[in-house]
This record gives C-alpha cells, sequence and structure tokens, in this order.
C-alpha cells in the first residue's frame, strides 16, 4: 500500500513567480486535505476536498492560492504572485470516508518545501 | 472555534526511560477525536495515537499511552523504553466528530532521546 506522494519535494522560486504543487493521496481515500507549516510551528488547515468537490476553505487560503482535485483522484495547490510569506512547509493528508474508527484518521505525505527568495 | 496547546516546547529523556507530553484544548463540541503525530527530523508526519471522545477507556499503542481526561480538556501521551527513534516533534491535534472537518494542531513539542 503506497502512502500519500507529493512533488516537488523541495521548490525554491522568486518572489512574484506562480507555483503549483501536486498531491497524490491513498487511493482508496476520498477525502483530501491541504496544510502549510512554517517553521517550528503545528500544521495550519488551508483546504479540503471530498472527491472532486472542495468542500471548506480556510481564511489563511488568500485569493493568490487555488486548489483542485478534477477527477477526485490527485490535487494540486497554486500559489500565484508568491510572496517571502509564503515560504512554509505544505502537507498534503488523505483519509477514507467509510464507516469505522479509521475514517477519522489522516494520514500524511512528506510535504513541499517552499522557499521565496 | 477549537485550540490546542502544547506548553512544553522541548523536553529530553533518557533513553529507556518515560516521559509524559502535555496537551490540552478547548472546545464546546461533544464528539471529537485527538491524535498524538511524530514528525521526525525531516521525514514526514506520522500518525501515533488515536483517542475518541466517546471512550473512556485510555488509547495504548505499544510503548505510546494517552491520559485523557475529558472533563479537564487534558491529553497527554506517555512513552515507555524510549528508544533513540523517538525523537522527534510531537504535535497533538483535534477533530471534530465529523470525518470531513480539518485537524487543529497544537505547536508541538521537541523530544530528544538521550543516549
Amino acid at each position: 500500500d503506497t502512502g500519500v506522494s507529493q512533488d516537488p519535494r523541495h521548490k525554491i522560486t522568486k518572489r512574484g513567480q506562480n507555483v503549483t504543487f501536486r498531491c497524490d493521496p491513498i487511493s482508496e481515500h476520498n477525502r483530501l486535505y491541504w496544510y502549510r507549516q512554517t517553521l517550528g510551528q503545528g500544521p495550519e488547515f488551508l483546504t479540503y476536498f471530498q472527491n472532486e468537490a472542495q468542500l471548506e476553505k480556510s481564511r489563511l487560503l488568500s485569493d493568490r492560492f487555488s486548489a483542485e482535485r478534477p477527477k477526485g483522484s490527485f490535487s494540486t495547490l497554486e500559489i500565484q504572485r508568491t510572496e517571502q510569506g509564503d515560504s512554509a512547509m505544505y502537507l498534503c493528508a488523505s483519509s477514507p470516508y467509510q464507516t469505522g474508527d479509521k475514517s477519522y484518521e489522516q494520514y500524511f505525505g512528506p510535504g513541499t518545501r517552499l522557499t521565496v527568495t | 472555534a477549537q485550540t490546542v496547546t502544547q506548553s512544553q516546547p522541548e523536553m529530553s529523556v533518557q533513553e529507556a526511560e518515560t516521559v509524559t507530553l502535555s496537551c490540552t484544548y478547548d472546545t464546546s463540541e461533544n464528539n471529537y477525536y485527538l491524535f498524538w503525530y511524530k514528525q521526525p527530523p525531516s521525514r514526514q508526519m506520522i500518525l501515533v495515537i488515536r483517542q475518541e471522545a466517546y471512550k473512556q477507556q485510555n488509547a495504548t499503542e505499544n510503548r505510546f499511552s494517552v491520559n485523557f481526561q475529558k472533563a479537564a480538556k487534558s491529553f497527554s501521551l506517555k512513552i515507555s523504553d524510549s528508544q533513540l527513534g523517538d525523537t522527534a516533534m510531537y504535535f497533538c491535534a483535534f477533530l471534530r466528530g465529523n470525518a470531513g472537518n480539518m485537524l487543529t494542531f497544537g505547536g508541538g513539542t521537541r523530544l530528544m532521546v538521550k543516549p
């Protein structure tokens, strides 16, 4: 059983450029989450999908951020006109949507570390 | 809104000893879940243990156990027989009782296991 994968693992970009990250969840998981983690802090929720529907977005997700999950499988997170404050680790997690105790567990990918110079 | 507080930024323990990490939370919900996640240096977040709020019995997973005090809104993690591989950041997290909702994390505790 492969886990959650994210690509790229590291991204260095100049301020003002656009970047896109990809997340591939565990294959049978219907729910997919994006979090942002700054150095020394706990992750903060950004948005989540159930299948292809984006069901909730945090106020942290400014207009420069957009996320998609077009076919209910992988997801992309795009940041337009990057700013230095966007430098962080972007984490993706997935969970199954089914009854039972395991349905509440979220499994994380390795993250994409973004550095904006 | 929920808040999660971890009051110990850093802790250390000798190998083979026992250590307890603290977590408190604030919520008006009655149905929720609590988790401890481990994040080793430069590695991904791993789920360590889960506790359902409706269960009175404390969860255990091998060397890891929790002390869940619902009235006090306290959820501590005990690691027995500490191993060098337990060195990591540990995050306490809260989830409302709806599978679709997001995790709310504490600020983390950096644990160092010393040989």
